[in-house]
């Protein structure tokens, strides 16, 4: 079964609207973690945000913001006012106290931002 | 740049061939971590090596290994080399056994095999 579900495959958006990345985890262990890394078209893997079990509280870093909400297994991403420089793939990935070894990652989300 | 070097950053070889792909860590990282990105399979993980000792095994094919280094830096070897073995190949190191805080990734290499 699939540990994260990321079932936006593509999303397109013109400049400066707002977009919500979605995410559904799956673990039956009480402390976890959750991450969004992003990944633009030269390929490498930028870590945007940990979150863990623990921490519910929302987070914002100047256009990003992260809902975490543990009672629909959700950590949902939005970017604010897109610009095209966000266009790329963002995974959402979770780590398991249990197997904190190795991250489980969604499937992706190719976000393309229009100008 | 992260402060993971992965080297070389692209690879074209034949079916049934062997290739080595080279991962320096973060300076004070004792883990690495390497991972497969592929079409069809997604990001999985292969293997992680603890200041040179195997920590956790994913989903790596017996056709492949991986060694870390007293200098810590890890080889990850493919040989038999398959059309589908084509993929992005991530390493990422870490300060602690865990990847629980997080872990940094190198620009990976792009392996082709024709």
């Amino acid at each position: 079964a699939q540990k994260v579900t990321q079932a936006q495959t593509e999303i397109s958006v013109v400049e400066k609207e707002d977009v919500t990345l979605d995410c559904v985890y799956e673990t039956r262990d009480t402390t976890y973690y959750l991450f969004w890394y992003k990944q633009p078209p030269s390929g490498e893997l930028v870590f945007l945000i940990r979150r863990n079990s623990f921490d519910e509280q929302n987070e914002i870093s100047g256009r990003y913001s992260w809902n975490f909400q543990k009672s629909t297994s959700s950590f949902n991403f939005t970017i604010t006012a897109s610009q095209v420089v966000d266009s790329a793939v963002y995974f959402c990935a979770l780590s398991e106290q249990d197997t904190g070894n190795q991250f489980y990652f969604g499937t992706g989300t190719s976000l393309t931002v229009i100008p | 740049d992260s402060g993971v070097t992965q080297t070389p950053k692209h690879l074209i070889t034949a079916t049934g061939q062997r290739v080595t792909l080279r991962c320096s860590p973060r300076s004070g990282d004792l883990s690495v971590y390497w991972y497969q990105q592929s079409l069809d399979q997604g990001l999985q993980f292969l293997i992680q090596y603890y200041n040179g000792e195997e920590r956790a095994k994913g989903n790596i094919l017996e056709r492949f290994s991986a060694q870390q280094f007293p200098d810590l830096h890890s080889e990850l070897n493919l040989s038999s080399l398959e059309l589908g073995d084509s993929a992005l190949y991530f390493c990422a190191s870490s300060v602690g056994h865990s990847g629980s805080y997080g872990y940094t990734f190198g620009s990976g290499t792009r392996l082709t095999v024709v």
